[in-house]
């Protein structure tokens, strides 16, 4: 079956620009998880989706960024005002429960490059 | 809080040779933990997980990993290496005792280098 899918893989913007990152669950899995991956950095939890319950929005490093997913299935990760340290490649992983036991899966991933 | 280290930037290994990818972890609870794999310009994939049971985990791609709870450790394994090993191979934990779903801490990663 389909995976995670992301969009766009790659973006290029300019400092001050907003971005929006797309994100495509598996049908089905009602966890949605957005991590920040940067270079020589393990991967930085950003913020957690679970059915209809409020957000998990602890990772978040500042108030430009901000994500909503609608209808329990698509979501869109937002970076208002882009900075040069936003850089990084942003993951989004579905999941099928909250149970910590199980495993996430994860998409291909937008490179956002700020120049 | 919980937390995973990873001490090794760069593991490089012949094929055909055993490899070990380290990993040590801390957590308050008891340690849901996994291993997850990422190819070039490509997104994490799952290899295997512990939960409880045998300390002895078998995954994807013939890999293995043991849990040793006195020395908080969760070393990847396998037996015989490949050159399409190569890759960069995170360590994940969650700690069992909190709640707020599955978010997981991630290790700095390791690259692993498989050459001929």
């Amino acid at each position: 079956g389909a995976g995670v899918s992301q969009s766009p893989s790659n973006k290029v913007t300019e400092k001050g620009k907003d971005v929006e990152l797309r994100c495509d669950p598996i049908s089905g899995h009602t966890a949605l998880y957005w991590y920040r991956q940067s270079l020589g950095q393990g991967l930085e939890f950003l913020i957690y989706f679970q059915g209809n319950s409020a957000p998990d929005k602890s990772g978040l490093p500042s108030d430009r960024f901000s994500a909503e997913r609608t209808g329990g299935s698509v979501s869109t990760l937002t970076i208002q005002r882009t900075q040069q340290e936003d850089s990084a490649v942003y993951l989004c992983a579905s999941s099928e429960g909250t149970s910590g036991t199980i495993e996430q899966y994860f998409g291909p991933g937008t490179r956002l490059t700020v120049t | 809080a919980q937390s995973v280290a990873q001490p090794e930037d760069q593991v490089n290994v012949a094929e055909g040779n055993p490899l070990t990818v380290k990993c040590t972890y801390s957590v308050s609870g008891n340690p849901y933990l996994f291993w997850y794999v990422q190819y070039p310009n490509r997104g994490l994939q799952f290899l295997l997980k512990y939960i409880t049971g045998d300390n002895l985990v078998k995954g994807s791609y013939g890999f293995e990993a043991e849990f040793n709870k006195s020395q908080t450790s969760f070393h990847l394994k396998k037996p015989s290496a490949l050159v399409s090993d190569s890759a960069l191979y995170f360590c994940a934990v969650r700690d069992g005792l909190t709640g707020g779903g599955n978010k997981l801490t991630f290790g700095t990663g390791t690259q692993l280098k498989v050459e001929l």
